[in-house]
């Protein structure tokens, strides 16, 4: 079984700042089956990026995936005060353990 | 406008079942799978199980095998899932979340993989105390 691991629990940042947040499998996967979430509390999920680097209807352009085989990356270029959330990767059926973007 | 409406908050007892809906509506619903997923308190994102209704084809996590049923009703758009037995650590918000383009087997006509979950219900958080 694949394991999804994201390297950092939380990253403590401010407005404005370009987050970079990482995925590493615990082996080489297909990149079509690669996918980010945005998790606010209260909410349900939101896609962010599918097939690691594919923006999903409606996101915008700040955000950004890429990578391959077992490092992925999602970058978020300047956030905004709703972009502190926690985010999820995601292939198949297993998620990465979440990212927590907090405010510094 | 594609919609996943889930129903509310059930608080059940120790070894008891609870059955969640997830209405669809806003895109062909036997074109797509619908997953359930789960977050317990303080935990991340568990992958349940899924339903391709066009195939009636269902796959579930294997530590719920035994447990858990899906199912839809195609003449209301609406998935059910069923988990029995339950316990105090499934307390949990479960979601449904539809799946654009799942795995399948074609020869099969069975539902094999996850993909990705592009529309998802609201939650429905089950509370399992005695």
């Amino acid at each position: 079984e694949i394991v999804l691991t994201q390297s950092a629990g939380a990253l403590s940042m401010s407005p404005g700042e370009r987050a970079t947040l990482s995925c590493r499998a615990s082996q080489s996967i297909n990149s079509d089956y690669l996918a980010w979430y945005q998790h606010r509390p209260g909410q349900a999920p939101r896609l962010l990026i599918y097939a690691a680097s594919s923006r999903a209807t409606g996101i915008p352009d700040r955000f950004s995936g890429s990578g391959s085989g077992t490092d992925f990356t999602l970058t978020i270029s300047r956030l905004e005060p709703e972009d502190f959330a926690v985010y999820y990767c995601q292939h198949r059926g297993t998620f990465g353990q979440g990212t927590k973007v907090e405010i510094k | 406008q594609v919609q996943l409406v889930q129903s509310g908050a059930e608080v059940k007892k120790p070894g008891s079942s609870v059955k969640v809906s997830c209405k669809t509506s806003g895109s062909t619903f036997s074109s797509y799978a619908i997953s359930w997923l789960r977050q317990a308190p303080g935990q991340g994102l568990e992958w349940v199980g899924a339903i391709m209704p066009i195939f009636g084809s269902t796959k579930y996590t294997q530590r719920f095998q035994g447990r858990i049923s899906i199912i839809a009703d195609e003449s209301t758009s609406t998935v059910y899932m069923e988990l029995n037995s339950l316990r105090s650590e499934d307390t949990a918000i479960y979601y449904c979340a539809r799946e654009p383009s799942p795995d399948f087997d074609v020869l099969t006509s069975s539902y094999t993989s996850s993909s990705f979950f592009d529309f998802w219900g609201q939650g429905t958080l089950v509370t399992v105390s005695s």
